[in-house]
């Protein structure tokens, strides 16, 4: 099974509006990650919250994690038609050099 | 600078071929991996190696053996493909699993 699952699988919102998508995970990790994948394209990487991090911005995006409920948000503010893609949650788990993502949210920006 | 190089970019094999996915990065990271993604499914990973001379099986390591040729290069090599090997086989590099993932264009791999 995978470590990460996100919610929700997808999202549609109007452009302008915020998105935020949830994503739970379930052994001990070192740190998070967010990806988007664009429609067949590989991922690129958008931001890493570490264990004793809360909190993160990058941009118009904004990480929590919350360890003691295993899970992290991802919010995209003044969301634009081009964030239009999935997005992706990977950890790092402690106790070895694993990296193993989630299932992933569709998000579509409706202009 | 190319980054994650993944060769063939598209590949259709018979049941029972066998093939190898080539995997090169320049960048000079420790870690390498191989995932596949399926329709709904996210990524899985195949096999990890850490550093140089070390290969680690992941979540879904049955039908595939994987080569650390050197720092550079990480193989995937599948003995006798089967038609639920289909799939978008994705490598990534980063200096370590704490850092930044670096992922190739991808594989689309047909089994018929």
């Amino acid at each position: 099974s995978q470590q990460g699952e996100e919610d929700p699988q997808a999202l549609s919102i109007q452009e302008g509006e915020n998105a935020t998508m949830n994503c739970s995970y379930k052994t001990s990790i070192n740190n998070l990650q967010w990806y988007r994948q664009n429609s067949g394209r590989g991922l690129v990487h958008l931001i890493l919250i570490r264990s004793n991090e809360r909190e993160k911005h990058s941009g118009r995006l904004r990480v929590t994690l919350d360890t003691s409920k295993k899970s992290s948000s991802l919010l995209i503010t003044a969301s634009r038609a081009a964030d239009t893609a999935s997005y992706f949650c990977a950890t790092g788990s402690a106790g070895n050099e694993k990296l193993t993502f989630g299932t992933g949210t569709r998000l579509t920006i409706i202009p | 600078n190319a980054g994650v190089t993944q060769t063939p970019k598209f590949q259709v094999l018979k049941t029972g071929q066998s093939m190898t996915l080539q995997c090169a990065q320049d960048m000079n990271h420790n870690s390498m991996y191989w995932y596949r993604q399926d329709p709904g499914m996210g990524l899985r990973l195949i096999y990890y190696s850490a550093s140089e001379g070390t290969t680690d099986k992941g979540e879904v390591p049955n039908g595939y053996n994987v080569s650390r040729l050197n720092k550079r290069e990480f193989s995937l090599r599948l003995e006798s493909a089967a038609p639920s090997q289909t799939s978008v086989y994705f490598c990534a590099s980063s200096a370590d699993r704490d850092t930044e993932a670096f992922f190739g264009q991808g594989t689309r791999l047909t089994v018929v």
